[in-house]
């Protein structure tokens, strides 16, 4: 049964760029499937950020796209999102999920990280 | 942008079925999932497909779609059922999510 497990800094500091990766067990990432990044602000509703597939081919929503990088580390079996120019709306908790090749739902997710943007 | 459209929260009684709506623009056209998420805790997929149900996602748990709006629905509802529930879909190679309904079990 496949695991996931975030992890990464709290807190990061206005302007920064906040890092976090994903450690997946149970499952060879560089098998298939799409590993996926999605937040959730204090309070609010689900947004996705980003998606990679072994392949190294990627999507991103566009809202976040000049922000966004997410990448993969086959070698180490886990894989990463980077967002630069961090503010206070970048506070949420912080899921990863997989998604089946070609399909349309995600259906293993990490426990999530709350990342807060302060000063 | 694309967006998914549902109702803030939903109440029902034990036993009882609960509803809930998740509309939008050429919905009908793709494919629906839901998920539940309680308190601090990570969401669950419990209907991909519009209606197929995950392997250990009770049967009370049944999804439908009648044109651009998606229907989850609980049937015999119970307290351990009082969560937030998200829907999801995907338009041009981005996944969207509905604002969620928190159903509250009275």
């Amino acid at each position: 049964q496949v695991q996931l497990q975030e992890s990464g800094p709290g807190l990061v500091k206005p302007s920064e760029t906040l890092s976090l990766t994903c450690a997946v067990s149970g499952y060879s990432i560089s098998s298939g499937y799409y590993w996926g990044w999605i937040r959730q602000p204090p309070g609010k509703g689900l947004e996705w950020i980003a998606s990679i597939y072994h392949s190294g081919n990627t999507h991103y929503n566009p809202s976040l796209k000049s922000r966004v990088t997410i990448s993969m580390d086959t070698s180490r079996n886990q894989f990463s999102l980077r967002v630069s120019s961090v503010t206070a709306a970048d506070t949420a908790v912080y899921f990863c999920a997989r998604l089946p090749t070609g399909d349309y739902y995600f259906d293993s997710w990490g426990q999530g990280t709350l990342v807060t943007v302060s000063s | 942008s694309y967006d998914l459209t549902q109702p803030p929260s939903v109440s029902v009684s034990p036993g009882q079925t609960a509803s809930i709506t998740c509309s939008g623009d050429t919905l009908g056209n793709r494919y629906a999932s839901w998920y539940q998420q309680k308190p601090g805790q990570s969401p669950v997929l419990v209907i991909y497909h519009d209606n197929k149900r995950p392997s250990g996602i009770p049967e009370r748990f049944s999804g439908s779609k009648s044109g651009n709006t998606a229907t989850l629905t609980i049937s015999g509802t119970q307290a351990m059922d009082e969560a937030e529930y998200h829907c999801q879909a995907w338009d041009s190679s981005t996944a969207v999510f509905g604002g969620g309904t928190k159903v509250t079990v009275l």
